[in-house]
């Protein structure tokens, strides 16, 4: 049972360039979600999905895309990267939303843009 | 809207000695509150949470927790750590009702360092 899983582990882009974060889980979770991790400022929320077909935006969208064709994946977009996007990005899952739910965490993918 | 407070952001203890790791939350309406530990190069997991019921809350690896409603504190506590528990905490907090998830509002996370 392998949870969630993030690819890739760490990334290095350059100023404008452009990447995807990859999520997948295994857990038939409908509730997806994407985070990033920055040094005193906890966790923010980017996007969020609860199902296949349905996203909408977390506190901090600006500059990330999203999209959920299957339950099982959740691919996080870099259109154009910038040094302010340089964090540690989390994606967790749900079985559903309703507030009792414990989140499960993957790994982590820790991104640098110069 | 709501948010979540961490008083201390970094903790230092020797080992065997008890800690408490302070939370305070904003709400307007009732909410769920969570734990979640982050060791070294991992991502977060579930220490304890509440939902309802008895106010202390008993979690993974000996924490627990109060929630004190009058006092909006959810403080996490364990009587003798071990190295082993070094990690960041993070507080969390939802409201009741909250089906979305784009609530769930986390603290800014606390380092807690076991030394011997």
């Amino acid at each position: 049972n392998a949870g969630v899983t993030q690819t890739p582990k760490f990334q290095v882009l350059k100023t404008g360039q452009s990447m995807t974060l990859q999520c997948a889980q295994d857990m038939n979770h409908e509730y997806m979600s994407w985070y990033r991790q920055d040094p005193g400022m906890g966790l923010r929320l980017i996007h969020y999905s609860v199902g296949a077909g349905i996203t909408d935006q977390g506190e901090v969208p600006n500059g990330y895309n999203v999209s959920r064709s299957t339950t099982e994946d959740f691919p996080l977009r870099l259109l154009s990267a910038a040094p302010s996007q340089t964090s540690v990005y989390f994606c967790a899952s749900s079985y559903s939303m309703s507030g009792a739910n414990v989140l499960t965490f993957g790994a982590g993918s820790r991104l640098t843009v110069l | 809207a709501q948010s979540v407070t961490q008083l201390d952001s970094q903790v230092p203890v020797f080992e065997e000695a008890p800690v408490e790791l302070r939370c305070n939350y904003s709400s307007s309406v009732s909410v769920y509150l969570f734990w979640y530990v982050q060791y070294p190069n991992q991502g977060l997991q579930l220490l304890l949470k509440y939902l309802s019921g008895s106010t202390l809350v008993k979690g993974i690896n000996g924490f627990e927790a109060e929630f004190n409603k009058s006092q909006t504190s959810f403080h996490l506590r364990k009587p003798s750590v071990h190295i082993s528990d070094t990690a960041e905490y993070f507080c969390a907090v939802i409201p009741f009702g909250e089906t979305s998830g784009s609530r769930l509002t986390f603290g800014e996370g606390t380092q807690l360092t076991v030394n011997p």
